[in-house]
């Protein structure tokens, strides 16, 4: 089964820029690309989202290259409370009917 | 955020008895998932639903089984819960299957 694959953990600090990438090979033609934040005890919380070459909003940026294999959130001068889990999703074929599929999260930890 | 709310937000039981845990939305969204959450496996889909009385079975779905009689209203019911299903269940919705997701708060289930 086709998954995606992302780093486990990552550490950083204050005032940095984060990148984690995300591996998806199976995408499909028409999916996008979605990433979550998840703190404890609450529920997955939307960041962005995107198709192709690169999105930006207010919190994050997400780079997608031509064949969309792969893609990396981008966050600009973290600060503590950037610290949470973060989830790649992408559409990926399985069997007769589309399914999302959730990577197993990066943990990002973000030092003073 | 879409109005999502998980009733009950913790419930501790015994094995063998039944379980409903219920989702309840605000947003007309279309799209009802039901998630859990385990240690070292991220958000496993375990039925989702796709409009009144469509359902369908995720990756996880041994165990459980879902009703969607209202737009707003998704049960997710564990027949005869085992401890194998202590887990956090995550609600989410969205207006499409492509579309960001919109989770709950969760409800941590513990099964003795």
């Amino acid at each position: 089964l086709a998954k995606t694959t992302q780093p486990i953990s990552m550490d950083s600090y204050e005032g940095q820029e984060v990148n984690i990438t995300c591996s998806h090979n199976n995408i499909a033609t028409n999916d996008y690309i979605t990433w979550y934040q998840q703190f404890p005890s609450q529920g997955p919380r939307f960041i962005i989202q995107g198709y192709k070459t690169k999105v930006t909003n207010e919190v994050a940026s997400l780079f997608i290259p031509a064949d969309r294999k792969s893609s990396t959130l981008s966050l600009p001068r973290v600060s503590l409370s950037d610290t949470a889990v973060y989830y790649c999703l992408v559409g990926v074929p399985m069997y007769s009917n589309y399914q999302l599929i959730w990577g197993a999260g990066t943990k990002l930890i973000i030092k003073p | 955020d879409a109005g999502i709310t998980q009733s009950p937000r913790h419930k501790v039981t015994e094995t063998g008895t039944p379980v409903t845990l219920r989702c309840h939305q605000t947003e007309n969204h279309r799209y009802m998932y039901w998630y859990r959450q385990d240690p070292g496996h991220g958000l496993r889909l375990i039925h989702y639903s796709y409009g009144v009385k469509d359902t369908d079975k995720g990756e996880v779905s041994d165990g459980y089984s879902v009703s969607r009689s209202k737009t707003e209203d998704f049960l997710l019911t564990l027949e005869s819960a085992t401890s194998s299903q202590t887990s956090v269940y995550f609600c989410a919705t969205g207006r499409d299957w492509r579309e960001k997701l919109f989770f709950g708060s969760g409800t941590q289930l513990s099964v003795l």
